[in-house]
C-alpha cells in the first residue's frame, strides 16, 4: 500500500497570508500510462470531501484559481496564495496510482 | 446537476448485515466505475471497494474482503454495498464516490453506519 504523508498536520493562517501544505508518497506516482494520480481534496465539518486539484496541478471545474498544485514523483505541494475565510477545514492529498490512500490530513485554521 | 444520493446505513449489531444503496443523477452512470470509500469521525477517508462499468469487476480493500459485496444496476442507475459480518471497526459514515481522471469528482452525502450492541 502507498502511504501518504502530509505536513503540517494543522496550519493557522491569517486572512490574505498564502498557506501552503506538503504531500509525500512513500512509492512514486506516477502510473504505467504516464499520468500521475495526485490529487488534493477540501472537507468541511460535516460534508464529503469535494475535489479542488487532480493530476498534480489541474484545478478541478468551479475551484478559484488562488489554488495551485505542484511537484512530481514522491513530492507534492498545495498552495492556497491568499487564503479566505472559507478555506478552512481538513485537506487531504489523495493517490490514485495503485488503488487508492489518502493523506492523514491537514487543518487550516485562520489566526 | 450531478447527484448521488446514499441510503441505507443505521445501527447495527456485531455480526449483523446491511445494504447501502446510492441512486445517482445527472450523469451517464454506464460509463463510469463506481467507488465506496469510508470515513471514521476525525479520520482520514479509506477506500473500500470499486466496481467497473459493467459490474464484471470488483475490488475490495483487505480489512472488507470476504464480508462486502459491491454490485450495481445500470437500469436502475444505482450503486449498493452489501455488508455482512460487521464489526466494531466497520463504524463509519460511508460515501459513494465517482471515480474519473485519477480522483473522486463527485460524492455522496454519506450515511453513517454505526456497529454496537
Amino acid at each position: 500500500e502507498i502511504v501518504m504523508t502530509q505536513s503540517p498536520l494543522s496550519s493557522s493562517v491569517t486572512l490574505g497570508q498564502p498557506a501552503s501544505i506538503s504531500c509525500r508518497s512513500s512509492q512514486s506516482l506516477v502510473h504505467s500510462d504516464g499520468n500521475t494520480y495526485l490529487s488534493w481534496l477540501h472537507q468541511r465539518p460535516g460534508q464529503p470531501p469535494r475535489v479542488l486539484i487532480y493530476k498534480i496541478s489541474n484545478r478541478f471545474s468551479g475551484v478559484p484559481d488562488r489554488f495551485s498544485g505542484s511537484g512530481a514523483g514522491t513530492d507534492f505541494t498545495l498552495k492556497i496564495s491568499r487564503v479566505e475565510a472559507e478555506d478552512v477545514g481538513l485537506y487531504y492529498c489523495m493517490q490514485g496510482t495503485r488503488l487508492y490512500t489518502f493523506g492523514q490530513g491537514t487543518k487550516l485554521e485562520i489566526k | 446537476e450531478v447527484q448521488l444520493v446514499e441510503s441505507g446505513g443505521g445501527l447495527v449489531q456485531p455480526g449483523g448485515s446491511l445494504r447501502l444503496s446510492c441512486v445517482v443523477s445527472g450523469f451517464t452512470f454506464t460509463t463510469y466505475w463506481m467507488h465506496w470509500v469510508r470515513q471514521v469521525p476525525g479520520e482520514g477517508p479509506v477506500w473500500v471497494s470499486r466496481i467497473n462499468t459493467d459490474g464484471s469487476s470488483t475490488s475490495y480493500a483487505e480489512s472488507v474482503k470476504g464480508r462486502f459485496t459491491v454490485s450495481r444496476d445500470n437500469a436502475k442507475n444505482t450503486l449498493y454495498l452489501q455488508m455482512n459480518s460487521l464489526r466494531a471497526e466497520d463504524t463509519a459514515v460511508y460515501y459513494c464516490a465517482r471515480i474519473n481522471l485519477g480522483t473522486y469528482d463527485y460524492w455522496g452525502q454519506g450515511s453513517l453506519v454505526t456497529v454496537s450492541s
